[in-house]
């Protein structure tokens, strides 16, 4: 079974500090995504990675860095949290584009 | 732009009752759609992946079908258990790695 994992599950961090959020997949997969989901937003795309220090924006990258320095990690990066910034966090992956895409458990993250 | 919309939002039916839930996009231009299962708190479950070209799939108790020019898909499931309830999500991928997701229909499956 493909596992993807996300390091934290619950996190409360305060306005203004540097988060960092951490994704593994054990699949060997090419592409690596992080969503952020709100209610009655959906599901949001922040940023994505097809290879080893690669990456594209999604449709918010606003505020948000990743890095992908080995190919089954994926990091998503809060520069300077903040309160809008509080959601769930998913990491994804998928070994290709139109391939089946795997979702971690989420990271719940507050900003005080 | 890509917009999926789920109807309806939420769903209450009882237990053995076959159910549709319904899907639809408004560029028919699409790769592939694929179906997840959301439990609450969690993260989402593949179901099904139909691809631009099929009609449909299945899983168990579970038929997805694609009809492309309308944009619609539907997920079907047969004889409601209530460990079907859950969120259910559609997505649809216009090639590359852009996933639109709708926001989901709200299952409740009661005893």
């Amino acid at each position: 079974d493909v596992k993807v994992t996300q390091s934290s599950r619950y996190l409360v961090k305060r306005t203004g500090e540097k988060v960092f959020l951490e994704c593994v997949q054990d699949m060997d997969h090419e592409n690596m995504f992080w969503y952020r989901q709100d209610p009655g937003l959906g599901l949001r795309l922040i940023y994505f990675s097809y290879d080893v220090k690669m990456k594209e924006k999604g449709d918010i990258p606003e505020g948000y860095s990743v890095s992908r320095e080995k190919k089954e990690r994926f990091s998503l990066i809060l520069e300077s949290a903040s309160t809008n910034q509080t959601s769930m966090y998913l990491c994804a992956s998928c070994f290709r584009s139109g391939n089946t895409i795997y979702f971690g458990e989420g990271s719940w993250l507050t900003v005080v | 732009k890509q917009e999926v919309t789920q109807i309806p939002a939420a769903l209450s039916v009882p237990e053995g009752e076959n159910l549709v839930l319904n899907c639809s996009f408004t560029d028919s231009a699409i790769y592939n759609l694929q179906w997840f299962r959301q439990d609450p708190g969690k993260g989402l479950t593949s179901l099904l992946l139909i691809q631009s070209s099929q009609r449909e799939q299945t899983s168990g108790r579970l038929n997805a079908s694609l009809d492309k020019s309308s944009g619609r898909s539907t997920l079907y499931i047969a004889a409601s258990q209530p460990g079907d309830s859950a969120t259910y999500l559609c997505a649809v991928s216009g090639g590359g790695n852009k996933l639109t997701f709708g926001t989901g229909t709200q299952l409740k499956v009661e005893l």
